[in-house]
């Protein structure tokens, strides 16, 4: 069964941190992963996609990995902000579908 | 800018009754994916299309959901009847030929079952 999971379930940091989330798959074929972000009561917004031939991309503050033989992905937030609140969450595209993890819910306090 | 639009944002109905939700893709993007979210199960896929064939539907209580996209530039979902347990956020999202490009999503229709 393609499935997705992320960990953790949720996390709480204070501003100026950094973290990881971690995300692992078995989705098959593969064709690419993203992370998306989801702020309370939005559609989720698209971070970062990678595809089999990527190991890491970045957007801003944003550093997401991808080893595809361990078929491990990790998002990377440094300096977290009060507005990186939301949760975090990791998709696998195969065949033309998406796959959504759980995602993991990051609180950032100040 | 191009984003994809969902109508209504909120609806509240009574058990019973037919709710339509409707999707705009953004212009060009041939596929469209329909998802519900809920607390409990996350994001779950229901059906998609490209090019406005339905591709995968098999997430989908067939006996009370149907999706159509009867143009290039509308999507709908339809629950006949709908039931307490189908209150959630539902979700278009639409993305373009290339699979390795982003899906982008709408703000989401909000269904409370009463």
């Amino acid at each position: 069964k393609n499935q997705v999971e992320q960990s953790p379930q949720s996390l709480i940091i204070l501003e100026g941190k950094n973290c990881t989330l971690q995300c692992n798959y078995t989705v098959s074929p593969f064709s690419n992963l993203r992370w998306y972000k989801q702020d309370t009561g939005r559609g989720p917004v698209s971070l970062t996609i990678m595809t089999f031939s990527e190991n890491t991309k970045s957007n801003g503050r944003y550093t997401a990995t991808l080893d595809a033989d361990t078929k491990q992905s990790s998002l990377h937030i440094t300096a977290s902000q009060l507005s990186d609140s939301a949760s975090y969450i990791c998709v696998v595209s195969g065949l033309g579908k998406l796959i959504f993890g759980q995602g993991t819910e990051l609180s950032v306090k100040p | 800018d191009a984003r994809v639009t969902q109508t209504p944002r909120h609806k509240v109905t009574e058990m019973g009754q037919e709710v339509t939700m409707r999707c705009q893709p953004i212009l060009g993007h041939n596929t469209v994916f329909w998802y519900r979210q809920t607390m409990m199960q996350g994001l779950e896929l229901l059906a998609y299309f490209r090019n406005r064939a339905p591709l995968d539907d098999s997430g989908m209580p067939k006996d009370r959901f149907s999706a159509e996209m009867p143009d290039a530039t509308l999507a709908t979902l339809k629950i006949q009847p709908s039931e307490p347990r189908d209150s959630a956020v539902y979700f278009c999202a639409s993305a373009p030929r290339d699979p390795n490009t982003e899906a982008f999503f709408g703000q989401g229709t909000r269904l409370t079952v009463v």
